[in-house]
């Protein structure tokens, strides 16, 4: 079956990178493209990044352009964010997700499924 | 941006009764929107896209309606598995946003 699996959280200082894993089977990686979504504790959820199926393309929230990183090793079904100079803001569960059908084009744009998510917990 | 506002925060229902969310967007996001439920320690998960149309595997109790700036998601009879946090999302222009999410908990 389809299975999302997010590793590499931790608690971190401000200031400082992570770099965050999303390892995918059941489900030609390739072919989908793929979002990190996060949830602050005891808050709703923020769309963080997609990567197109491919990698030609990438859109970041406003809150993380300049600082995350998105990418993909599609020979290694693994997605990647790479998080630098963090703040206590970006503490979150950090989810990735899947793009709801396999597209070689734009994505659609709403996720299916998630994964269980990774705790990133920013303070000094 | 477009912002997503969703209510009520919270919604008291008695198991079997039916329960109305609404979500609205600060601008026309045609039906280009996601339902998704969270329950409590879990990841969410897909209930409906394109306003209407139920994910795989969702119940027929679960119906989207709605287009432009207004939309609902009504449970017909509420089941235990479906006390938890209902988030919709638009994805109609970029950044993608959530709405603030409505809890539907035990009356």
């Amino acid at each position: 079956q389809v299975q999302l699996v997010e590793s590499g959280g931790g608690v971190v200082q401000p200031g400082t990178s992570l770099r965050l894993s999303c390892t995918a089977s059941g489900f030609t990686f390739s072919e989908y493209g793929m979002y990190w979504v996060r949830q602050a504790p005891g808050k709703g959820l923020e769309w963080v990044a997609v990567i197109w199926y491919d990698g030609s393309s990438k859109y970041f929230a406003d809150s993380v352009k300049g600082r995350f990183i998105i990418s993909r090793d599609n020979s290694k079904n693994t997605l990647f964010l790479q998080m630098n100079t963090l703040r206590a803001e970006d503490t979150a569960v950090y989810y990735c997700a899947r793009d709801f059908k396999a597209n070689h084009g734009d994505p659609y744009n709403w996720f299916d499924p998630w994964g269980q998510g990774t705790l990133v917990i920013v303070s000094s | 941006e477009i912002v997503m506002t969703q209510s009520p925060a919270t919604l008291s229902v008695s198991p079997g009764e039916r329960a109305t969310l609404s979500c609205r967007a600060s601008q026309s996001i045609s039906n280009n929107l996601a339902w998704y439920r969270q329950k409590p320690g879990q990841a969410p998960r897909l209930l409906m896209y394109g306003a209407s149309t139920r994910a795989t595997g969702i119940p027929a109790r679960f119906s989207g309606s709605g287009s432009g700036t207004e939309f609902t998601l009504t449970i017909s009879s509420l089941q235990s598995e479906d006390f938890a946090v209902y988030y919709c999302q638009q994805y109609h222009d970029w950044p993608l946003t959530f709405g603030g999410g409505t809890k539907v908990e035990i009356k």
